[in-house]
C-alpha cells in the first residue's frame, strides 16, 4: 500500500518568515495530494490540493508543489502569522473511482510554531 | 447545514466493554470514513465505505467493525475495547466521482479504555 513520510515533525520561525514542509509517497498510482491543517483540539480542515496534472498550485501566502518523477510535494507557507501555528498533515490518494472511495494515505504530521 | 456530526465527544471504557461510534454526514456524500489518531503517527484508515452498502478494511481494522446505516451514516463498533485502542477517532466523508474529492471531518470522538 502507499506510504507517505514527512518531513520536519517540528518547525520554528518567526514570524513573517517561510516554512517549508516536505512530504514523500511511495505509490506511483496516486494522483490526488492533499493538505490539512489541524489545530489543537480541533478537526482536520483542507488548506490546499493538488493533483497529479498540476505542478504548482497557490492560494494567497499558502502554495503546493509536486514532483510526480520524485515522488515528493511541498507545502510552502509565506508570510507567517501566529494564527498559521498548528500541525499540517500532507496525504496522497490514487483519488476517487467506482467503487474505491477516496481513501487518503497520511503523513506522521508538522507541527509548526510560529514565534512573535 | 451541519457537515459531518460525530457522537459522542468524549469516552471512557472499561477493558472489555463494547460501544458504538456515531457518525452522520448531511453533505450527500457518497464516501465514508473511520480514522484514528495517535501521537506521531497521524491519522490511520480503520474502514471506509464507498458506497451505501459497501464496506471495506482500512489500515487497522483489526478489533472494529462498521456499518453503513444509510447514505447518511456511517458507525464504527468496538466489541471488547482494549487499552491499545485508547485514539482520537474521525469520522470523514466525501463525494465520489467528482473533481473535487476533499474529504470532510467530523469533530472527533476522544476514548479512553482503562
Amino acid at each position: 500500500g502507499e506510504n507517505v513520510e514527512q518531513h520536519p515533525s517540528t518547525l520554528s520561525v518567526q514570524e513573517g518568515d517561510s516554512a517549508v514542509i516536505k512530504c514523500t509517497y511511495s505509490d506511483s498510482a496516486s494522483n490526488y495530494f492533499p493538505w490539512y491543517k489541524q489545530e489543537l483540539g480541533k478537526r482536520p480542515q483542507l488548506i490546499i490540493d493538488i493533483r497529479s496534472n498540476v505542478g504548482e498550485k497557490k492560494d494567497q501566502r499558502i502554495a503546493v508543489t509536486l514532483n510526480k518523477t520524485a515522488k515528493h510535494f511541498s507545502l510552502h507557507i509565506t508570510e507567517t502569522q501566529p494564527e498559521d501555528s498548528a500541525v499540517y498533515f500532507c496525504a496522497a490518494s490514487t483519488g476517487s473511482g467506482p467503487g474505491g472511495g477516496n481513501k487518503l494515505t497520511f503523513g506522521t504530521g508538522t507541527q509548526l510554531k510560529v514565534e512573535l | 447545514n451541519a457537515g459531518v456530526t460525530q457522537t459522542p465527544k468524549f469516552q471512557v471504557l472499561k477493558t472489555g466493554q463494547s460501544m458504538t461510534l456515531q457518525c452522520a454526514q448531511d453533505m450527500n456524500h457518497n464516501s465514508m470514513y473511520w480514522y484514528r489518531q495517535d501521537p506521531g503517527m497521524g491519522l490511520r484508515l480503520i474502514y471506509y465505505s464507498a458506497s451505501e452498502g459497501t464496506t471495506d478494511k482500512g489500515e487497522v481494522p483489526n478489533g472494529y467493525n462498521v456499518s453503513r446505516l444509510n447514505k447518511r451514516e456511517f458507525s464504527l463498533r468496538l466489541e471488547s475495547a482494549a487499552p491499545s485502542q485508547t485514539s482520537v477517532y474521525f469520522c470523514a466523508s466525501s463525494l465520489e466521482g467528482r473533481s473535487n474529492t476533499e474529504a470532510f471531518f467530523g469533530q472527533g470522538t476522544r476514548l479512553t479504555v482503562v
